[in-house]
């Protein structure tokens, strides 16, 4: 059975942190996604990774950044951790030819104070 | 500008009603349009993806259609199991796309 695993389901952090959610898959895809949802928004891409040490901007790249030093590791960073960063975070991933069939980890739910 | 809507934002059925969602897309040059389903506390589940107007895929009780401005997902004699927020995706740019709000759906026993 596939399987994403994000390290947290919840997290609370105080605002001016640095933020680090992990996300693991163990389908051994070549790409992996971090975006956030929030009510009434459709899914919004921060960033994506196409392959080790490899990453792509997104729509929302600006507060963030990711790093990928082994395949089935995807880390999304929050340098300075804001309120308006308070969503919900979901890690995906997918292989090369089914870019659009992303498999989704369960996602941790991030409120900054 | 390139946008997602679904329509209704909420639908609340009785078990066995059955009725359709609504995903109507403005971007230029679709290249696929996809539906998840996303239940509460968990991430979306990949269901269909649609690639040409004209085109069904069909999934238990759900079918769904693509037009060149929308897509319908029809769910026929619903269940409570079915309950679930749906989502619409489109292909925006190579590895990218535009997600729409979603359709929460209640099926009432």
């Amino acid at each position: 059975d596939v399987k994403v695993t994000q390290s947290s389901r919840y997290l609370v952090k105080r605002t001016g942190e640095k933020v680090f959610l992990e996300c693991v898959q163990d389908m051994d895809h070549e790409n992996m996604f971090w975006y956030r949802q929030d009510p009434g928004l459709g899914l919004r891409l921060i960033y994506f990774s196409y392959d080790v040490k490899m990453k792509e901007k997104g729509d929302i790249p600006e507060g963030y950044s990711v790093s990928r030093e082994k395949k089935e590791r995807f880390s999304l960073i929050l340098e300075s951790a804001s309120t308006n960063q308070t969503s919900m975070y979901l890690c995906a991933s997918s292989t090369t030819g089914g870019v659009y069939e992303q498999y989704f980890g369960p996602g941790t739910r991030l409120t900054v104070t | 500008e390139d946008q997602v809507t679904q329509s209704p934002e909420a639908l609340r059925l009785q078990e066995g009603e059955s009725s359709s969602l609504n995903c109507s897309y403005t971007v230029s040059g679709l290249r696929g349009l996809f539906w998840y389903r996303q239940d509460p506390g968990k991430g979306p589940e990949f269901l269909f993806t649609l690639y040409s107007a004209g085109e069904e895929k069909e999934k238990e009780r759900l079918k769904a259609t693509l037009t060149k401005k929308e897509s319908f997902l029809h769910i026929t004699a619903p269940k409570p199991e079915d309950s679930a927020t749906y989502l619409c995706a489109v292909d925006y740019l190579a590895s990218q796309l535009i997600w729409g709000a979603g359709t929460k759906l209640i099926i009432k026993p």
